[in-house]
């Protein structure tokens, strides 16, 4: 079975661009995650869809962040407009029952703003 | 913040030596589960154990969990130099949808 894809896998932006990661869960996932990782802040939550619906969507990122599920086998993530500190790499993971079941990550985004 | 000691700690041991990881959390959680990232990679979950289970072994992994104490442990025995990895446990919130995850621990293991 194929696992979690994400592309790019790594996207260079100018300061003010919009860009938009691309995520495939696992077929037949219900739950997909995005996370932000940092190496001060972490692993970061940043939007939570439960059968295509959004549970969550990360609360102080939600102002230039938005993510959305166009059907179950795909997810984009739009930063819009990018700022520097929005460098970081950017995770999916799907599950299929939420928290309580494993989740499964894709390899990442390694987004450098400039 | 759900966690204690939030901080990437880092380790490093002699390939064959033992180690153990310490987590501890703040509120309740019906699971802990346990990552390993290796560099390049997303996490990869290793161990998943539940409130009414003390201690999960698999192969060289054993995973325990103190709920009274709100900590759990993560031990590898025989380390290799493939388990060179960031190590994450992560808890799962009331609603049982989402993990918040740990700020790891850096593991080095030299040949």
């Amino acid at each position: 079975d194929a696992g979690v894809t994400q592309t790019p896998r790594h996207e260079v932006a100018e300061k003010g661009q919009t860009i938009i990661l691309k995520c495939e869960p696992v077929s037949g996932h219900n739950d997909l995650f995005w996370y932000r990782q940092t190496k001060i802040q972490g692993l970061e939550l940043l939007s939570y869809f439960r059968s295509k619906s959004l549970m969550e969507d990360g609360g102080a990122f939600k102002d230039r962040f938005k993510a959305e599920m166009l059907n179950s086998s795909f997810s984009t993530l739009k930063i819009q407009p990018t700022e520097p500190k929005d460098s970081a790499v950017y995770l999916c993971a799907s599950s299929p029952l939420g928290g309580i079941d494993e989740q499964y990550f894709g390899p990442g985004t390694r987004l450098t703003v400039l | 913040s759900q966690w204690g000691e939030e901080n990437l700690q880092a380790l490093s041991i002699q390939e064959g030596e033992d180690v153990t990881m310490n987590c501890s959390y703040k509120t309740y959680t019906t699971v802990v589960q346990w990552y390993r990232q290796k560099s390049g990679k997303g996490p990869a979950q290793l161990i998943l154990i539940r409130s009414n289970e003390r201690e999960k072994r698999s192969g060289r992994l054993r995973a325990t969990l103190d709920t009274s104490s709100q900590s759990s442990s993560l031990s590898i025995t025989g380390t290799l130099a493939t388990d060179t990895a960031v190590y994450f446990c992560a808890t799962v919130n009331n609603a049982g949808a989402k993990l918040t995850f740990g700020g790891g621990t850096r593991l080095t293991v030299r040949p």
